[in-house]
């Protein structure tokens, strides 16, 4: 089945504790992205890769980072997460920059205390 | 500022056409119009884009004014499965591929 995966899907930590979500897609595409949503700001993109090794800031990178050093996975990184960073994050990936559909994940929720 | 402004929610009876408005003001020439929705906290789910044209596709139609300042998604017969929140979006292309600007949505509610 085609599809985005993201782990874990929920996932409590603790200011300042390093953690990694993963993303994978399964599609051969090249255009991945991380977005975050927030209660009455609609979803804000935070860092996308339009092929491995080649990544960009959204449009709130800042406590974020990312990594595309295969074409199926784009991990995201908090290296010191905070309390701010509480977010549903998603996940998604289109065939190219240029293919109108992105395809998303099904979400993490992120509690960081 | 926002790149898009939505109302923050609509009703429409079932069997109707439901009509989303949106304002992109800023918009640039090359930039697009993408629209998505949202059920619940479900990753969001592609309906439509367009630059200047109309468009219209096997889930709705957009119409996008002649100086592009603002758009409507069209559903042409709501149904109760069509309850969510849609998203308008402007697509910036970049060097290194595509940034996405998403409104804050309208909540759309189909009533019996």
């Amino acid at each position: 089945e085609a599809q985005v995966t993201q782990n874990p899907r929920y996932l409590i930590t603790v200011t300042g504790k390093k953690l990694t979500v993963t993303c994978s897609q399964n599609m051969n595409h090249e255009y991945m992205s991380w977005y975050r949503q927030d209660p009455g700001l609609g979803l804000r993109q935070i860092y996308y890769s339009m092929n491995v090794e080649v990544t960009d800031k959204g449009d709130v990178p800042e406590g974020y980072k990312v990594s595309r050093k295969e074409k199926r996975n784009f991990p995201l990184i908090l290296e010191s997460p905070s309390p701010n960073q509480t977010s549903l994050y998603f996940c998604a990936s289109s065939f190219s920059r240029h293919k109108e559909t992105q395809y998303f994940g099904p979400g993490t929720r992120l509690l960081v205390l | 500022d926002a790149k898009t402004t939505q109302p923050p929610s609509m009703d429409c009876a079932e069997g109707r056409a439901a009509n989303l408005p949106c304002n992109h003001s800023t918009i640039s020439g090359n930039e697009y119009v993408y629209w998505y929705r949202q059920i619940h906290s479900q990753g969001p789910q592609y309906i439509i884009h367009g630059l200047k044209n109309n468009e219209t596709n096997e889930m709705a139609s957009l119409i996008i004014t002649e100086d592009r300042k603002s758009s409507t998604l069209i559903l042409p017969h709501a149904t109760l499965r069509d309850t969510a929140v849609y998203y308008c979006i402007v697509r910036v292309a970049t060097n290194t591929g595509n940034q996405f600007y998403f409104g804050t949505g309208t909540s759309l509610t189909v009533i019996p």
